[in-house]
């Protein structure tokens, strides 16, 4: 079975500031990973996602994302926050196993603090 | 209208009402979703349509009914629910695939339950 745990629930960080939000994945096979962003709302949009091939990988806003394999991790970094990054993070993960289901994290509530 | 679409927005009902969820995708997808979102936990898949055929219900209660006419709409049936089934219902769908596929989400019922 998959899952993913998001170790922070809120991060507030000032604007201009960068931010890491932390994802670790438990999958014994090979896998796919997402980060959505959800604004008050509305639904999850995606930000990034890594298949494979290089493992820093560039989304939308300014954020980008490293897969470490040994570290089973998926960690968003944005070198400086705007407010209007304030929402919350989702990191999910599937595999060619799984078809078409996704496993998401518990989010991560990012607030910038102007 | 583009992307995935859901209505109403936002749904009151009493515990013996019966009332449906509504969701269209107007990506050419093959496979729809039905999430739910509560507060702190994560995004809990209740049903997926791959090319109009249920493949997964996740044990969800009977209470909840799904109905898939055609690729591009999707529909949630809701009879007898409880307090605890308040929460925000997302559709999404995305490209019937090995799980590499993004997931697109719509914006979500807001459903408070008497």
């Amino acid at each position: 079975a998959q899952s993913v745990t998001q170790l922070d629930s809120q991060v507030p960080v000032f604007e201009e500031a960068p931010v890491e939000l932390r994802c670790n994945y438990s999958s014994s096979v090979s896998v796919y990973l997402f980060w959505y962003v959800q604004y008050p709302n509305q639904g999850l949009q995606l930000l990034l996602k890594y298949l494979s091939g290089s493992t820093l990988v560039k989304g939308i806003n300014g954020f980008e994302a490293e897969f470490n394999k040994s570290q089973t991790s998926f960690h968003l970094r944005k070198p400086s926050v705007h407010i209007s990054d304030t929402a919350e993070y989702f990191c999910a993960v599937s595999s060619p196993n799984t078809g078409n289901q996704f496993y998401f994290g518990t989010g991560t509530s990012l607030t910038v603090i102007p | 209208e583009t992307g995935v679409t859901q209505t109403p927005r936002h749904l009151v009902m009493g515990m013996t009402n019966k009332k449906s969820l509504k969701c269209e995708q107007h990506l050419g997808h093959n496979a729809m979703y039905w999430y739910k979102q509560s507060a702190k936990k994560p995004l809990e898949l209740m049903f997926v349509y791959s090319l109009e055929e249920r493949v997964e219900n996740n044990s969800v209660p009977s209470r909840f009914s799904p109905e898939c006419p055609n690729s591009s709409h999707l529909f949630l049936h809701l009879h007898t629910l409880q307090p605890e089934d308040s929460a925000l219902y997302l559709c999404a769908s995305s490209q019937e695939g090995s799980g590499a596929n993004e997931q697109f989400f719509g914006p979500g019922t807001r459903l408070t339950v008497l």
